[in-house]
């Protein structure tokens, strides 16, 4: 167990709808990391936040925001949903971001159909 | 391009034996490189990481390590057990906050 949670663990929709994923960071880590990892693409950067502000940006479509609230925890809004957006979905943290350990959540299995 | 290519794709090797994963990247500028091991379905496990300055590192049966002239890493597996059964990702990152994923080694150790 990472101590990073993820919420929730699968989500079924349909295409065109809109869906937030959640995460909670281990304690006391101030930077939370979004991956995507589909078949086709592998694992992708999406998004970091550090102590909530917005650090880095990867592959992250326009579709696609996040945010990292005062208590640390982040949320992942995907909207317009689309077949290809079907992917695990996964939330790292770490205490503060460069060299450090990651730690990865169990991830939330999204289904567009 | 940044680019992380891994090698090979996929690898069998019988419990016991050793066994080398490579990892080639074109990414610049290089602020350190990772290896992580990802069971079916869940999330990747960080086994090292180095920086520019480190050539080696261990963790246990695992050793990494780094050539930054050549862009080239391995991870060296030691006396492989059923529980290494799992795929293999090379990450280097750029900027030190953005990351570049190999596609992986899909590693099956059998009995």
């Amino acid at each position: 167990d990472s101590g990073v949670t993820q919420t929730p663990k699968h989500l079924i929709t349909a295409t065109g709808q809109r869906v937030t994923l959640r995460c909670s960071p281990r304690s006391g880590d101030l930077s939370v990391y979004w991956y995507q990892q589909s078949l086709d693409q592998g694992l992708q950067f999406l998004i970091q936040y550090y102590n909530g502000e917005e650090r880095a940006k990867g592959n992250i479509l326009e579709r696609f925001s996040a945010q990292q609230f005062p208590d640390l925890h982040s949320e992942l809004n995907l909207s317009s949903l689309e077949l290809g957006d079907s992917a695990l979905y996964f939330c790292a943290s770490s205490v503060e971001g460069t060299q450090e350990t990651q730690y990865f959540g169990p991830g939330t299995r999204l289904l567009v159909l | 391009k940044n680019q992380v290519e891994q090698s090979p794709q996929s690898l069998i090797i019988l419990e016991g034996k050793n066994c080398t994963l490579q990892c080639n990247y074109t990414v610049s500028p290089f602020s350190n490189l990772r290896w992580y091991k990802q069971d079916t379905g869940r999330g990747p496990v960080s086994l090292t990481i180095m920086t520019f300055s480190e050539n080696t590192k261990s963790n246990g049966r695992y050793t990494a390590t780094l050539d930054a002239d050549t862009k080239q890493s391995s991870l060296h597996i030691t006396a492989s057990q059923l529980s290494d059964s799992a795929s293999y990702i090379c990450v280097v990152s750029y900027n030190f906050n953005k990351f570049y994923f190999g596609s992986g080694t899909k590693l099956n150790v059998k009995p």
